[in-house]
């Protein structure tokens, strides 16, 4: 079983639409979350961080669910800018990060 | 603030060529990480530095990878000879401490043909 498994998507959405999804993670120890987006050729960047049950920033929306072990990330009013590949980044006790593959997000006009 | 530096942006080089990729973390960062993305992988992580001292290299493929963080400021990735499965974007990142946020540099994309 992958450390971090996600929908590989691709969620097409139309621009105003909200759009949700999850990642759940194998390591039950592990204590930081993060997800990141990555644009086409580019570098993944911060998104939030996730330490306790949840964060909000925006119109993003990051939920952790100990007990049944995922993360997931909502975005609302989507933006055409929104379209990009989310990573879900689990921080376990070895400081390594586990990066998911991503779920590719499209925002359509 | 200028973020994690990273060169060359772009390196085409011939199998069997020695590579040196280079990294300068962010100030005040006390750990940098190597990572490796292709499409068929995703992003792995080769290595990774914790008060410039290597901490954890077994995600590093093959003896031909090696790397070095002489001084806070710098660090580079080296390949040699190089083959054209090393074929790449390699990011370096940059973290506060282990296991806080890590902030990514622009990457280096390598071709060996």
């Amino acid at each position: 079983r992958k450390e971090v498994e996600q929908d590989p998507g691709p969620f097409n959405v139309p621009e105003g639409a909200t759009v949700a999804f999850n990642c759940t993670y194998s390591n039950s120890a592990s204590q930081s979350f993060f997800w990141y987006r990555q644009d086409c050729r580019k570098e993944p960047k911060l998104l939030m961080s996730v330490y306790s049950s949840g964060n909000e920033d925006g119109r993003f929306t990051a939920q952790l669910n100990r007990a049944s072990q995922y993360i997931s990330l909502l975005i609302r009013d989507s933006k055409l800018s929104d379209s990009a590949t989310y990573l879900c980044v689990v921080n376990n006790n070895d400081y390594k990060l586990s990066f998911g593959a991503g779920t590719t997000v499209t925002v359509r006009a | 603030d200028a973020g994690v530096i990273q060169s060359p942006r772009h390196e085409v080089t011939e199998m069997g060529q020695e590579v040196t990729l280079r990294c300068k973390p962010i100030s005040g960062h006390n750990s940098l990480f190597w990572y490796r993305q292709t499409m068929m992988r995703g992003l792995e992580l080769l290595i990774y530095f914790n008060n410039n001292v290597p901490i954890d290299d077994s995600g590093m493929p093959e003896d031909r990878f090696s790397a070095k963080m002489p001084n806070a400021s710098f660090s580079t990735l080296k390949i040699q000879p190089s083959e054209p499965r090393d074929s790449a974007v390699y990011f370096c990142a940059s973290s506060l401490r282990l296991g806080y946020e890590q902030y990514f540099g622009p990457g280096t994309r390598l071709t060996v043909t």
